[in-house]
């Protein structure tokens, strides 16, 4: 069935450096690749989405990547900040678009 | 504007009790989702909605019960709470259906129920 890869589980970086989260997923109909950020203590809010129309879509210091061969997007944080640490997620749409499934997450701590 | 908004925000339940997980959204959304999230895990979809009288299983809707009477709320019930329920629960609604047309989901705070 339809399912979505996400890699890694949790993810420490250094301030200022780069961070990256892959995603694989497996139904090929998909369209439309968005990311959530989780922080503490509340519901995950929409911070970059793609559709598969485009190869690379960039909003400030986060960007997504797409390749829609390889059925792979990723999401690039640059200039890490302490406000980016949470837990990321990635999803796709399945084939009837009124369902979005969710990669399992990504905890992202940023070292001062 | 308010967006989605989920009541309680905590729970503790005995094992076999029933509760109602209430949710509201003023955003005038057609679509209304469920999710269960546990520990460290990602968000698996229990119910979701179409429309006002529309309803549908998503990937773990075993041990629970869905309405939506109206535009607005969509509630979810648990019926005899076993341990296994134990999580945190999400409801979202989405623009899809609206001129966004893409599935953009806004999410409430999250109920913590404890089933002990």
């Amino acid at each position: 069935g339809e399912n979505v890869e996400q890699h890694p589980s949790t993810l420490s970086v250094q301030e200022g450096d780069s961070a990256v989260i892959k995603c694989t997923y497996s139904d090929s109909a998909s369209n439309y690749f968005p990311w959530y950020k989780q922080e503490l203590g509340k519901g995950p809010q929409l911070i970059i989405d793609i559709r598969s129309n485009v190869g690379e879509k960039k909003d400030q210091r986060i960007a997504v990547t797409l390749n829609k061969t390889a059925k792979h997007f990723s999401l690039h944080i640059t200039e890490t900040q302490p406000e980016d640490s949470a837990v990321y997620f990635c999803a796709a749409e399945y084939s009837s678009a009124s369902k979005i499934i969710f990669g399992s997450g990504t905890r992202l701590s940023i070292r001062p | 504007n308010a967006g989605v908004t989920q009541t309680p925000k905590f729970r503790i339940l005995k094992i076999g009790q029933s509760m109602t997980l209430q949710c509201a959204q003023d955003m005038n959304h057609n679509y209304m989702y469920w999710y269960r999230q546990d520990p460290g895990m990602g968000l698996k979809l229990i119910y979701y909605s179409v429309g006002a009288g529309i309803t549908d299983k998503g990937e773990v809707p075993n041990g629970y019960n869905v309405s939506r009477s109206t535009t607005e709320y969509f509630p979810l019930r648990l019926e005899l709470a076993a341990p296994s329920q134990t999580s945190v629960y999400f409801c979202a609604s989405s623009s899809l259906g609206t001129s966004i047309a893409k599935n953009i989901q806004y999410f409430g705070a999250g109920t913590r129920l404890s089933v002990l």
